[in-house]
């Protein structure tokens, strides 16, 4: 069970392509979920928190016209990188959790963004 | 703000032998201390994770302890296996009861296995 994926697991586009990432909890309904940058060799910066039916909340340095974020249902958060630049490259993981408190974070595989 | 810090940063240990991984937290309202492993390429995933109101906790070859006191915590990997070699992340989050709390990561140790 708690299944995550992410779609899709690799993007290579130019440079001021806008690109849509998406995260689906397959088996259980994600009140919350987040999204993660990852450098390489480097740990997971956490990008925002996605709550169903609200507007996401970003972390401080992260531009939230850049990088736009719905979740529009218990099962479904998207990331879209607008108008991607080359310094936009890099792995971006969502995770998803069910409900309050403190639970295990379940993650996607991750997308690797690549911007020519 | 809210910090982990994570050492080493690299561990080589020799097949068969202990890894221990220590991290220390700033927010002393931390309750929940989970630690992911990390393969190339892959997704994290949980490999065990502790509450404050425990000291220690094991799973097989692995077990973590914690010192609210000291705010510190540490993973312990016994009779290692080329299998365990791979980036491990210590965290640490704050109870929210009116929404899920937010997980602060440690930079991540890269554990290598010497056969």
């Amino acid at each position: 069970g708690a299944v995550v994926s992410q779609h899709p697991s690799r993007v290579i586009c130019k440079s001021g392509t806008s690109v849509k990432i998406e995260c689906r909890s397959l088996d259980f309904q994600a009140t919350t979920m987040f999204w993660y940058r990852q450098f390489p060799k480097q740990s997971l910066m956490l990008m925002a928190t996605s709550n169903e039916g609200s507007k996401a909340t970003y972390e401080q340095g992260v531009e939230k016209d850049k990088f736009l974020i719905n979740h529009a249902s218990l099962t479904l958060s998207t990331l879209t990188v607008t108008s991607a630049h080359p310094e936009d490259s890099s792995f971006y993981i969502c995770s998803a959790i069910s409900g309050g408190g403190n639970q295990p974070q379940h993650f996607g595989d991750g997308t690797r963004l690549s911007i020519l | 703000g809210e910090n982990v810090e994570q050492h080493p940063s690299t561990l080589s240990v020799q097949e068969g032998d202990s890894a221990v991984i220590k991290c220390t937290y700033s927010d002393s309202a931390s309750n929940y201390f989970p630690w992911y492993k990390q393969e190339l390429g892959k997704r994290p995933q949980l490999i065990i994770d502790i509450r404050s109101n425990v000291g220690e906790k094991k799973d097989q070859r692995i077990a973590v302890t914690l010192n609210k006191t000291a705010k510190h915590f540490s993973l312990h990997i016994t009779e290692t296996q080329p299998e365990d070699s791979a980036v491990y992340f210590c965290a640490a989050s704050r109870t929210l009861y009116s929404s899920a709390s937010k997980i602060i990561f440690g930079s991540g140790t890269r554990l290598s296995i010497r056969p």
